[in-house]
């Protein structure tokens, strides 16, 4: 069964404090892996899409690398303002279906 | 900047009652999506929509469920006859074609109860 699970569940940081947050999967065929932001009562906010293993996407203090295996989102020293669930999703290989992950909730105090 | 839209932004109801939840998906998007998340617990996917049908629908996604493009705008989720159970957000999507298909776009959100 195709599966996607994301640790730790919860994060507590400092300002400037960097860290990263994971997310591993099991699939019979990765045709892509996306992490999305979600602020409490909102819809999910598309971060970056990764195809391949080795594959890297950057933006701001945010960077999102690719194995065969899992991917890590690192969070390069972080402001209050990127306190939000950092969400997981694959989509495998013949579908249009999207898997996602519990999420982390991250907390970065100031 | 462009969205997505949803309305209403709550909706409560009866058991039984049916429900339509509407959205309005960016104009050039072609590719429609419903997800549900219950509170406190991860999103899942119901529904993809490409070409005027389901291209995609999981097994949360059974008889009672229903969606619609009506109009070329809207893009429509209809509960039969809602249970308690499907109280939850409700979260609607597009992607446009080519290349960035799947970079979605998710609205507010409607969330659902069911009394």
């Amino acid at each position: 069964e195709d599966q996607v699970t994301q640790s730790p569940e919860a994060l507590r940081l400092q300002e400037g404090e960097s860290s990263s947050l994971n997310c591993s999967y099991t699939v019979s065929g990765l045709r892509g892996l996306f992490w999305y932001r979600q602020d409490p009562g909102k819809g999910p906010e598309f971060l970056f899409t990764l195809y391949s293993a080795g594959e890297e996407k950057e933006k701001e203090r945010l960077k999102a690398t690719l194995t065969k295996k899992e991917s890590f989102l690192h969070i390069t020293a972080p402001k209050p303002e990127d306190s939000a669930t950092y969400l997981c999703a694959v989509r495998t290989s013949g579908t249009y279906k999207y898997i996602f992950g519990t999420g982390t909730r991250l907390k970065v105090l100031a | 900047e462009p969205e997505v839209t949803q309305t209403p932004s709550h909706q409560v109801t009866q058991m039984g009652q049916e429900v339509i939840l509407r959205c309005v998906p960016i104009s050039n998007h072609l590719y429609f999506y419903w997800y549900r998340q219950i509170l406190g617990q991860k999103v899942e996917f119901l529904v993809s929509f490409y070409n005027n049908e389901i291209s995609e629908k999981s097994e949360i996604f059974d008889d009672q469920f229903s969606v619609e493009r009506p109009d070329g705008s809207n893009f429509t989720l209809k509960i039969r006859s809602t249970k308690l159970e499907d109280s939850a957000m409700y979260f609607c999507a597009s992607s446009e074609a080519g290349t960035n298909y799947n970079e979605q776009f998710f609205g507010p959100g409607t969330r659902l109860t069911v009394l």
